[in-house]
């Protein structure tokens, strides 16, 4: 079945310094999500991708949906502590864009010293 | 966006007993679903709570194990029964207010002695 790959798994970086990871799939998706889960909550939702190409932010983190459809980055400038938590890529497999089955990625752990 | 209520927020529980995690709402949605979180493990989907009807379960999880309850569309609970050590994890909570958006409850941190 489909799989998503993150990386890097955990990072641990200074407070301020800008942060990327990625994620990619040996299949095309069609939208791509990042979530971000910090310590004891469920995951929320930080950017939605829906096209090829597509650059959005959200306050400091941008994120891009790879042109081959099989990845997408999250970048974080600016680090601040309050970044720290897991951060999960996902997406609805196939064409069918049902979300009651997203495949999710295993997660980069971020740790910020302050 | 949706605010859902998810308690107990955790709980540590003997071998064979079983636990009822309710999950409720701020406004009526179609779509609610269980995921369960190994430790240090992404998110796999339990099942989707219909509501008026029987729930539907992914591969490798089934009624017995697993019962789910959807009365209205504001509240659904899932019931760990009959629990074992492998039970040890993290119960969500979600619903889809739109398509691909999942809003999450904070989440059931369960422990099996």
């Amino acid at each position: 079945g489909q799989q998503l790959n993150q990386s890097p798994q955990s990072m641990f970086i200074q407070e301020g310094e800008d942060v990327s990871m990625n994620c990619t799939s040996s299949s095309i998706f069609n939208t791509w999500l990042w979530y971000k889960q910090d310590p004891g909550e469920g995951p929320v939702l930080l950017i939605a991708l829906y096209k090829a190409g597509e650059l959005t932010s959200n306050g400091r983190l941008t994120a891009q949906f790879g042109i081959t459809r099989k990845d997408s980055f999250l970048n974080i400038s600016a680090s601040i502590p309050s970044d720290v938590g897991i951060y999960f890529c996902a997406g609805p497999p196939g064409n069918a864009g049902n979300n009651r089955k997203l495949i999710w990625g295993l997660g980069t752990s971020l740790a910020v010293n302050p | 966006s949706a605010v859902i209520s998810q308690k107990p927020s955790r709980d540590i529980c003997q071998r064979g007993t079983s636990l009822t995690i309710q999950c409720q709402v701020d406004s009526q949605v179609t779509m609610m679903f269980w995921y369960r979180q190994q430790p240090g493990q992404s998110l796999t989907l339990i099942a989707t709570a219909n509501q008026g009807s029987e729930a539907t379960y992914e591969s490798g999880f089934v009624i017995d194990k697993f019962p789910i309850s959807r009365p209205n569309l504001t509240f659904s609970t899932l019931t760990v029964s009959n629990m074992s050590p492998e039970d040890s994890s993290i119960y969500l909570c979600s619903v889809a207010v739109s398509l691909e958006k999942l809003f999450f409850g904070s989440g059931t941190q369960l422990s099996v002695l």
